[in-house]
C-alpha cells in the first residue's frame, strides 16, 4: 500500500515568513512524528500524535512551531517568522499505536 | 550528547561484508531498529529486533545484539553500490514511543 507521504519535498523561503509543511500518514496508522533532521544535530523529535489524545510537544524548539493533525490523519507543521536555524528536513513517521515507524520521504526546508 | 552512538564513516570495497556499529544507553529498550537513508530521501526501515533476541538474519543482513555491553550492529553481507548510504541506529525505550536516534554511520562502497 502507499507510504507516508510529504508535500512540498522542498521549500525556499525569506527569514522571516511562515512555512506549512504537510504529512499524509499511512492509513489505518493512529501515531504521527515528527522529526528534525539537522546538519550537525542529527534526528531530533519534535511532537507525537495518538489518536484523539493530546499531542506531546515537547520536542517543539520555541513556540514558532505548531502542529496540528485533523481528522486523525493528515498533519500540518507550521514554522512562524522563519529563522535560518529551522532549515533542515523535516521528516514524518506514522505507526500503528506504538510499533514500528515508518517514514515518509522528507521535505527539505531552507530558509534564506 | 547522543544517547545512541555510532561511528560516522565506513568505507568498504565492493563484494566484502560491512559492519556497522552502535551503542545504547538504555538497557530497558524493547526494540532497536536500523534505518536506511539514501541521498535526497526520507528513512527506509531495514530491519529491527527485539530486545530478547541475539540475532535476526534477513537475507543479506544480519543484527546482533549483545544486551550486556547495549552494543548493536548491523552486517551487511556482499556489499553493493547501492549500499551506500547513511545507516542510523535506534533505540525505543519501553512505554516512550520517542525513537532515539544515532548520528547515523555514512557507508561508502569503492569499487
Amino acid at each position: 500500500g502507499a507510504g507516508v507521504s510529504q508535500s512540498p519535498s522542498n521549500k525556499v523561503t525569506e527569514k522571516g515568513k511562515d512555512v506549512e509543511l504537510r504529512c499524509d500518514p499511512i492509513s489505518g496508522h493512529t501515531a504521527l512524528y515528527w522529526y528534525r533532521q539537522s546538519l550537525g544535530q542529527g534526528l531530533e523529535f519534535l511532537i507525537y500524535f495518538q489518536g484523539n489524545s493530546a499531542p506531546d510537544k515537547s520536542g517543539l524548539p520555541s513556540d514558532r512551531f505548531s502542529a496540528e493533525r485533523t481528522g486523525g490523519s493528515v498533519s500540518t507543521l507550521t514554522i512562524q517568522r522563519t529563522q535560518q536555524e529551522d532549515s533542515a528536513v523535516y521528516l514524518c513517521a506514522s505507526s500503528f499505536v506504538t510499533d514500528t515507524q515508518y517514514f515518509g520521504p522528507g521535505t527539505r526546508l531552507t530558509v534564506l | 550528547g547522543e544517547d545512541v552512538e555510532q561511528s560516522l564513516f565506513l568505507s568498504v570495497r565492493e563484494g566484502d561484508s560491512s559492519v556497522i556499529n552502535c551503542t545504547y544507553t538504555d538497557s530497558s529498550s524493547t526494540y532497536l531498529y536500523w534505518y536506511k537513508q539514501e541521498p535526497g530521501a526520507g528513512l527506509q526501515l531495514l530491519t529491527y529486533i527485539f530486545s530478547n533476541m541475539d540475532m535476526k538474519q534477513d537475507q543479506r543482513l544480519t543484527v546482533l545484539l549483545n544486551k550486556k555491553d547495549k552494543h548493536l550492529s548491523l552486517r551487511i553481507a556482499d556489499t553493493q553500490t547501492g549500499d551506500s548510504a547513511i545507516y542510523f541506529c535506534a533505540e525505543s525505550p519501553p512505554n516512550d514511543y520517542k525513537l532515539s536516534f544515532g548520528a547515523g554511520t555514512t557507508v561508502t562502497v569503492r569499487a
